[in-house]
């Protein structure tokens, strides 16, 4: 069993729809949740940073940790075409000395 | 501009042949990464640097090489004991060794020829 599991998608939605996107994981370690955000072809880029439970709105987009479930989400209001991409998510324990853990990824294709 | 170079975009390896895809970044961070990404994998991590002239093993180093000279360079050789070396390669860079934001490139495609 993978540490961090995320649904591989693909996940089609209308333009302006609302997004759910999810990871689960194992680790009850894990304190620092992260979602990025890969185009086709590019590198990632940190979209939402959040630590320990709670949530975080910035702009359209809202993270969700609930720790006792060990379940993150990122949700997307009036989802664009433009924000079509592929979604990692990424979560770290609160040992210096350790690094990332890694989400397969969610393809998302909005269409207009 | 501030960020992470790498080059080549797209590189092709023949068989028993060494290859090394360069990363550049000129955020002074002093902590830099080296990913693997494979379709469905997420990104797994082969070697990563904490300060200059110091690196260790991520959870898939066998098969690859790296070198830390100069604070702004990471350079990973992709050896011939590498057996599956297709992939996408990701380079990253943090501030301090473990923080939690990292800062990637644009990648580069190896394939096999």
């Amino acid at each position: 069993q993978k540490e961090v599991e995320q649904d591989p998608g693909p996940l089609s939605v209308p333009e302006g729809a609302i997004v759910s996107l999810n990871c689960t994981y194992s680790n009850s370690a894990f304190q620092y949740f992260m979602w990025y955000r890969q185009y086709s072809r590019k590198g990632p880029e940190l979209l939402m940073y959040t630590y320990s439970s709670g949530n975080k709105e910035d702009g359209r987009f809202t993270a969700q940790v609930d720790k006792s479930s060990k379940y993150i989400s990122l949700f997307i209001r009036d989802s664009q075409p433009s924000d079509s991409a592929t979604y990692l998510c990424a979560m770290k324990t609160g040992n210096a000395g350790n690094m990332l853990t890694f989400g397969g990824g969610t393809r998302l294709m909005v269409k207009p | 501009d501030g960020g992470i170079t790498q080059s080549p975009k797209y590189l092709f390896r023949k068989e028993g042949q060494n290859v090394t895809l360069s990363c550049e970044q000129n955020l002074n961070h002093d902590a830099m990464y080296w990913y693997r990404q494979d379709p469905g994998q997420g990104l797994r991590l082969i070697y990563y640097s904490q300060i200059v002239n110091d690196f260790q093993k991520g959870d898939i180093a066998e098969g690859y090489s790296v070198s830390r000279e100069k604070k702004e360079s990471f350079p990973l050789t992709v050896t011939s004991a590498q057996k599956n070396p297709t992939a996408f390669y990701l380079c990253a860079s943090s501030m301090a060794p473990g923080t939690n934001i990292q800062y990637f490139g644009a990648g580069t495609r190896l394939s096999v020829l």
